[in-house]
C-alpha cells in the first residue's frame, strides 16, 4: 500500500508571510494526488489535484497554489497567507482511478 | 452532482452497546465507497471499501455494508478506543474526485 508523507506536521506563520507544505508519496507510482483542508467540525474541502507531473487543477480559487515537480512530490504553497488560511491540511494519494485513497498525517497552519 | 450525507453528526455510546452508522448517497454511477476513520489531529485511516450493492467487509467490530442508496457502518460491542470520527466517501464511475461526507463523530464512554 501507499505511504503518505507530509511535512511540516505543525507550524504557525504571521500574515502575509509564505507557505510551503510538501507531500511525497512512497510504495506507487504515477498517483493521483490531492490537497484537502479540513476546518473544525466540517467536512474535507478539496482544493488541488493532479494526475501526473505538473498538471494541477483547482477547485477552489483562493490564495493558495499547488505544483508537482516529481512524480511523487506535491506541494502546497502561498506567497502571502491570510488569517483564514488557517486550518488542518491533508495530503492523499490514490494509485489510478478508483482505488483506495490513503491520507498522511496532516499539517497544522496557524497564521497569525 | 454527487453528494453524501451521514448520519448522525455526533453519536454517544456507552461501551458494550452497539450501533450503526449511516452513510447515504447520491452518485452517477457508483465506483467505490470508501469509510474511514479519523482520530484528532491525525489524517483519516482507511478502513473499507465496497463497490456493489449486497457487499459487506469486517474488521475487528466494524462492519460495513453497503446498497444502492446507502452504506452503514455497524459497530459491535463497541469500546472507548472506537471513538474517533467515521467519515464516508463515493467515488463515481464516471471521474475519479471523491465526495467525502462530514462525517460521524462517535464518543464510546467506559
Amino acid at each position: 500500500s501507499q505511504t503518505i508523507h507530509q511535512w511540516p506536521a505543525t507550524l504557525v506563520q504571521p500574515v502575509g508571510s509564505p507557505l510551503s507544505l510538501e507531500c511525497t508519496v512512497e510504495g506507487t507510482s504515477n498517483p493521483n494526488l490531492y490537497w484537502y483542508r479540513q476546518a473544525a467540525g466540517r467536512g474535507l474541502q478539496l482544493l488541488f489535484y493532479s494526475v501526473g507531473i505538473g498538471q494541477i487543477s483547482s477547485e477552489v480559487p483562493q490564495n493558495l497554489s499547488a505544483s508537482r515537480p516529481q512524480d511523487r512530490q506535491f506541494i502546497l504553497s502561498s506567497k502571502k497567507l491570510l488569517l483564514s488560511d488557517s486550518g488542518f491540511y491533508l495530503c492523499a494519494g490514490e494509485q489510478g482511478n478508483g482505488n483506495t485513497i490513503y491520507f498522511g498525517e496532516g499539517s497544522w497552519l496557524t497564521v497569525v | 452532482e454527487d453528494q453524501v450525507t451521514q448520519s448522525p453528526e455526533a453519536l454517544r455510546l456507552q461501551e458494550g452497546e452497539s450501533s450503526s452508522l449511516n452513510c447515504s448517497y447520491t452518485v452517477s454511477g457508483l465506483r467505490g465507497l470508501f469509510w474511514y476513520r479519523q482520530d484528532p489531529g491525525k489524517g483519516p485511516e482507511f478502513l473499507f471499501t465496497l463497490y456493489s450493492a449486497g457487499e459487506e467487509k469486517e474488521k475487528e467490530r466494524l462492519k460495513a455494508t453497503l446498497t444502492k442508496k446507502e452504506s452503514f457502518l455497524h459497530i459491535t460491542a463497541p469500546k472507548p478506543e472506537d471513538s474517533a470520527t467515521y467519515l464516508c466517501a463515493v467515488q463515481a464511475s464516471v471521474g475519479y474526485i471523491p465526495t467525502f461526507g462530514r462525517g460521524t463523530s462517535l464518543i464510546v464512554h467506559p
